[in-house]
């Protein structure tokens, strides 16, 4: 079964700081690689997501960077705010044809005020 | 707007007692619908997965089923619970962007 690997598990940065998450995947079905967003007892909320024809996405203050002969991508949050503290996971196509997502584990992250 | 609703938002059940869990969706429509499973501080399982009324697909061999008898509307179900049930269960629709529900919390005892 295919896996996608997430890091580090848990996180804690600095407010104003820089958070970065990391994940890499294996083989895909199609190309669209979204980020998640989850707070305590809600469901997880699409942050921002990249087709891997662009290296680069930002929007505000969240940035994925996509290497895709690495098979590898990452989040990264500028000027971390306590706000941001939340689970986020990363998601990689899986199956074939039928929009299946494999998950990260999920990183759990905490901005200290 | 496309919304997702899912009910009850929390759930305490016995061991062997059945379940019925129902996810509708508003403002789309012949959407993909999912069913995950959320462990406490762990990532999403993929339990069920449809294209369409009356086709699922399951991906992971358990205690549960699923049916879709309305082209928005998804339910999970049990026949008889078992303690290794209980979780965060979420609905989703959605192609390559999913969209999830707000969950249920089960507890099996």
């Amino acid at each position: 079964q295919q896996q996608v690997k997430q890091s580090p598990q848990s996180l804690i940065v600095q407010k104003g700081g820089i958070s970065i998450i990391n994940c890499a995947y294996e083989n895909t079905a199609f190309d669209y690689f979204p980020w998640y967003q989850q707070f305590p007892g809600k469901g997880p909320a699409l942050l921002i997501a990249i087709r891997p024809d662009v290296s680069e996405k930002k929007e505000g203050r969240f940035t994925i960077s996509f290497n895709k002969s690495a098979k590898q991508f990452s989040l990264h949050i500028m000027d971390s705010q306590p706000g941001d503290s939340a689970t986020y996971f990363c998601a990689a196509p899986g199956g074939s044809g039928t929009y299946k997502y494999i998950f990260g584990t999920g990183t759990r992250l905490k901005v200290l005020a | 707007s496309q919304t997702i609703h899912q009910w009850p938002a929390t759930l305490v059940q016995p061991v062997g007692s059945p379940l019925s869990l129902e996810c509708t969706v508003e403002g789309t429509s012949n959407p993909n619908l999912y069913w995950y499973r959320q462990a406490a501080g762990r990532g999403l399982q993929l339990l069920f997965y449809s294209v369409g009324i009356g086709q699922i697909s399951s991906e992971v061999p358990q205690n549960l089923s699923a049916s879709r008898p309305q082209d928005r509307q998804f339910i999970l179900s049990s026949k008889k619970l078992l303690l290794s049930d209980s979780g965060f269960y979420l609905c989703a629709f959605g192609r390559d962007e999913q969209f999830f529900g707000p969950g249920t919390r089960l507890t099996v005892l």
